[in-house]
């Protein structure tokens, strides 16, 4: 099916670790994202990527690293997992093209770090 | 500054009743995009309505429809007839265009539609 889909939707992991967060979608959009949401702090964006190859840092890039070898696919990377990383994490994408385009998200990966 | 604010953390409605929901925005790009997504208890971000800076018209979409008044740089989400399902988070949201076509969201407000 069409769409943008994130795994896994729900993740426990330990400080120290290292984990990865997939998003694919299937509309070839050249813009992707990355976002946490947190409570009181609404969506921040972590990184995005304006197509296969060019990653541009967001509000709140430390302790993550994104990769975009191709177009459909925006891992994103917590290198060494820390406590203040548990959060919800959301994937989105958009077509290029104006500032009439709207972002489209997946589902979401809870991710909690003990 | 922040270039999306919502002032609003909750709301209540009730029932059939309209709403609206404030954001207001700053930027200063000529071209620009407003959006407002929603955000019920399932977690999932659902796009509703698009207003454009250039658009002379107000958006509509069903039971929403999008309050712009550049001048004021406001972009007041309206929803008319409540539902019990329109109970949810909303989000205000900017597309820049030439400034690098990032999105910038606001903090959200809670809407808790009453029976």
């Amino acid at each position: 099916d069409a769409g943008i889909t994130q795994s896994p939707r729900y993740k426990i992991t330990e400080t120290g670790r290292q984990v990865t967060l997939m998003c694919h979608q299937t509309w070839s959009h050249s813009y992707m994202f990355w976002y946490r949401q947190d409570l009181g702090h609404g969506l921040r964006l972590i990184y995005y990527s304006a197509a296969a190859d060019i990653t541009d840092k967001g509000e709140v890039p430390d302790g993550y690293v994104v990769s975009r070898s191709k177009t459909e696919n925006f891992p994103l990377t917590l290198e060494s997992a820390t406590r203040s990383q548990t959060s919800v994490y959301f994937c989105a994408s958009s077509d290029a093209g104006g500032p009439n385009q709207p972002q489209h998200f997946g589902d979401g990966t809870r991710l909690s770090i003990l | 500054a922040q270039k999306i604010t919502q002032t609003q953390p909750g709301m209540f409605v009730q029932e059939k009743e309209a709403v609206t929901l404030d954001c207001t925005y700053d930027t200063s790009d000529p071209s620009y995009g407003l959006f407002w997504y929603k955000q019920p208890s399932s977690g999932e971000m659902i796009f509703l309505i698009y207003q454009g800076s250039y658009d002379q018209q107000n958006a509509t979409e069903g039971r929403y429809s999008l309050n712009f008044q550049k001048a004021r740089k406001s972009a007041n989400l309206v929803i008319s007839a409540s539902q019990l399902g329109d109970s949810a988070m909303y989000f205000c949201a900017m597309r820049e265009y030439v400034t690098g076509n990032q999105f910038y969201f606001g903090t959200g407000t809670s809407l808790t539609v009453i029976p």
